[in-house]
C-alpha cells in the first residue's frame, strides 16, 4: 500500500531532551516536507526536501533540523525541544519537486514538551 | 473562510444542500492551489486542485473556483453528505527552480446536519 508513515505517533518529552521523529514513504517520491499544525493556524511548513541531500527552510524552521540521506526517509530532529514546540506534526511527500503533483500526508505525530 | 486565532470558522449545512467554503490567499505568484479535507485524527487528504492559469475545475461533487484578481479561492461541494463533515484547508504552492513552498489557510470546519 502506498503510504507515508511516521513514528512515533505520540510522544511526551521534557524540555531539552533531543528527539527524532521519523518519516518514510514507499512511493519513490522526490519531494518530502514537514509541517506543524496548531489550533486556528492551519499547517505551517517547517522544512522541505526537493531530492536527496537537498533540504530547505519552510516558514517556521527555527528549532528544527532535517536530513535527507535516502529518498524514502526524511527525519525531523529537535535538538533541544521547548514547550512552544508542542504541536501536531505531519510529514508529506509528492512525486516531483515541481508544481502540480498531489501531496500525500502521514497520519501525524502528536508531540508534547513539558 | 480564513481565520486568525484559536477558533475555526464553522459552516453548518443540511444534508443534501450545497456547501461553499471560501479562502483568501496571500501570494499572487503562487502557481497552484489545492483543497484538502482533514477528518478528526487523520492527516489532510487531497480533494481537488487548480493551476493558476485556470479559473474553474470540477471533480466528482466538488468544484474549485479561482479568482486571481481578488486572490480568492472557493470550494463548492454539491449534495453535501454526513461523510463530508471535516475541516477543509486551502493551500497555495509557490514554485520556482530554487524553491517549492506550501502555505495553508487556517481551515473551515464543515458540519453536516442529517
Amino acid at each position: 500500500e502506498a503510504q507515508v508513515t511516521q513514528n512515533p505517533r505520540y510522544l511526551i518529552t521534557v524540555t531539552g531532551k533531543k528527539l527524532t521523529v521519523t518519516c518514510s514513504q514507499n512511493m519513490n517520491h522526490e519531494y518530502m516536507s514537514w509541517y506543524r499544525q496548531d489550533p486556528g493556524l492551519g499547517l505551517r511548513q517547517i522544512y522541505y526536501s526537493m531530492n536527496v541531500e537537498v533540504t530547505d527552510k519552510g516558514d517556521v524552521p527555527e528549532g528544527y533540523k532535517v536530513s535527507r540521506k535516502e529518498k524514502r526517509n526524511f527525519p525531523l530532529i529537535l535538538e533541544s525541544p521547548s514547550p512552544n514546540q508542542t504541536s501536531l506534526y505531519f510529514c508529506a511527500s509528492k512525486k516531483g519537486a515541481g508544481a502540480f503533483y498531489e501531496q500525500y500526508f502521514g497520519p501525524g505525530t502528536r508531540l508534547t514538551v513539558t | 473562510g480564513e481565520s486568525v486565532g484559536l477558533h475555526l470558522p464553522t459552516l453548518s449545512v443540511q444534508e443534501g444542500d450545497n456547501s461553499i467554503i471560501n479562502c483568501a490567499y496571500s501570494n499572487s505568484a503562487s502557481d497552484y492551489f489545492i483543497w484538502y479535507k482533514q477528518e478528526s485524527g487523520k492527516g489532510p487528504q487531497f480533494i481537488i486542485d487548480i493551476r493558476s492559469n485556470m479559473d474553474k475545475r470540477q471533480g466528482q461533487r466538488v468544484t474549485v473556483l479561482l479568482n486571481k484578481t481578488v486572490k480568492h479561492l472557493s470550494l463548492q461541494i454539491a449534495a453535501t453528505q454526513p461523510g463530508d463533515s471535516a475541516v477543509y484547508f486551502c493551500a497555495e504552492n509557490w514554485v520556482s527552480s530554487d524553491f517549492n513552498k506550501f502555505y495553508f489557510g487556517s481551515g473551515t470546519k464543515l458540519n453536516v446536519k442529517p
